[in-house]
């Protein structure tokens, strides 16, 4: 059974950068044909796409967002990660990294990060 | 502001239907692109609900159905009942941006 576990420290702050591992068990990464992503939810707020990587590290990046994110996919741990740089107040909120087939189907629980100093 | 709208709120008693709307453009869901839909409960990460327009994943009840026209998409529910009071999102791809785009979420009461 596929699972996700996001991990990273929960405060970052402020124009510092935001690195969040995800952990993938019950798939290999390097072995799967899916977009594997990250979306984020602000405190009350709705759904955002941040991004998309390929297991052979191509990536798909939101435009508003593009200048700061790198994300990078490690097979040999099963993860793929997300780095986020400059933050402020509005990239606080929760992170879920995910599995896309169509749509995403696999889910992380989500990590909380605040951004404040 | 979203690419893709959703009503803020719907409501509906135990037993009645209720419809869930997501309103794109050209540059998605009027480009063809499938349209995805999400449950969320509180506190908790989204679910999967309906997938490339008008499919269910194993174990979504067949009180759950979606559908596409032109430049919009829906989610219907059926047989409303407590346990579906959540959040529920479209989401779809958007050439212009070259991503995944979300609606704004539509919160669903239960009266």
């Amino acid at each position: 059974q596929l699972q996700l576990q996001e991990s990273g420290p929960g405060l970052v702050k402020p124009s510092e950068t935001l690195s969040l591992i995800c952990t993938v068990s019950g798939d290999s990464i390097g072995r799967s044909t899916y977009y594997w992503g990250w979306i984020r939810q602000s405190p009350g707020k709705g759904l955002a796409w941040i991004g998309n990587i390929y297991y052979a590290g191509s990536a798909y990046y939101n435009p508003s967002l593009k200048s700061r994110i790198t994300m990078s996919v490690d097979t040999s741990k099963n993860q793929f990660s997300l780095r986020l740089s400059s933050v402020t107040a509005a990239d606080s909120g929760i992170y879920y990294c995910a599995r896309q087939t169509y749509g995403y189907y696999h889910w992380g629980q989500g990590t909380l990060v605040t951004v404040s100093s | 502001q979203s690419v893709l709208t959703q009503p803020p709120s719907v409501s509906g008693a135990p037993g009645q239907r209720v419809t869930i709307s997501c309103t794109g453009s050209s540059s998605n869901i009027g480009a063809g692109y499938d349209v995805h839909w999400y449950q969320q409960l509180p506190g908790r990460a989204p679910k999967l609900l309906i997938f490339a327009n008008n499919n269910r994943p194993s174990g979504v009840p067949d009180r759950f159905s979606g559908s596409k026209s032109d430049t919009s998409a829906s989610l219907a529910i059926s047989g409303l009942q407590a346990e579906d009071e959540a959040d529920y999102y479209c989401q779809s791809y958007d050439n212009s941006l070259g991503g995944s785009v979300f609606g704004g979420g539509t919160k669903l009461t239960v009266l």
